[in-house]
């Protein structure tokens, strides 16, 4: 069985750009979740996704967003990059409703110059 | 509100040696409480958790933890270390109302001496 699979896992974008990262869950897990990890803030959640449906969301700035689509894959999305979001994003899929069952991806390192 | 508190965020022991690493959780509802680790360049690996079954959780590769009400904490626990061992081990609290997300502390790197 697959694992959680992020692309890409590496990127640099300058300032001012924005970026999409991408996110397969394991096959048949439906809730897809998002996290953020920084030396300064550690690790911080961001949104959750279940049947195409945010259920939750973190305390982020509208720049970051996020989707489902009806294969269950998500994309997250950051506009307008600053300094301060470059962090290795990390995604988890569940196959039950909540962080229960979480796996995790490798994560998408992204650098912003 | 939900909230975990790793204490020491740095922990060296010697090959063989045990290894404990604390975690005290604030919550306003019955938790579930998880421990991951995480080595360099990757994502996290849940090692295990706690979902109000019995009290203490035995994991992967020999660690476990013991839910303590009392005293709030979750501490891990592994008798032996081994140099494999060496990563970032994070405790994290989610709440049983049907909030899906977790929240974690700031983490403890486990440093393994030969």
């Amino acid at each position: 069985k697959a694992g959680v699979t992020q692309t890409p896992r590496y990127l640099i974008k300058t300032r001012g750009q924005q970026v999409t990262l991408s996110c397969s869950p394991i096959s048949g897990h439906r809730s897809v979740s998002w996290y953020q990890q920084t030396p300064g803030q550690g690790l911080q959640f961001l949104f959750e996704y279940f049947s195409e449906t945010q259920r939750n969301k973190g305390n982020f700035p509208g720049r970051f967003s996020g989707r489902q689509f009806s294969n269950s894959r998500s994309e997250m999305n950051v506009s307008t990059l600053e300094l301060g979001d470059s962090a290795l994003y990390l995604c988890a899929s569940s196959d039950l409703q909540g962080a229960y069952g979480y796996t995790f991806g490798s994560g998408t390192r992204l650098t912003v110059v | 509100a939900q909230s975990v508190t790793q204490l020491g965020s740095h922990v060296s022991v010697s090959e063989g040696a045990l290894v404990l690493l604390r975690c005290n959780y604030s919550s306003s509802v019955p938790p579930y409480l998880f421990w991951y680790v995480q080595y360099p360049n990757q994502g996290l690996q849940l090692l295990l958790k706690y979902t109000s079954a019995a009290t203490l959780v035995k994991g992967i590769n020999g660690f476990e933890a013991e839910f303590k009400k009392s005293e709030t904490s979750f501490h891990l626990t592994k008798p032996s270390a081994h140099m494999s061992d060496a990563a970032e081990y994070f405790c994290a609290v989610s709440d049983q109302t049907g909030a899906n997300n977790l929240f974690f502390g700031t983490g403890t790197r486990l440093t393994v001496i030969p």
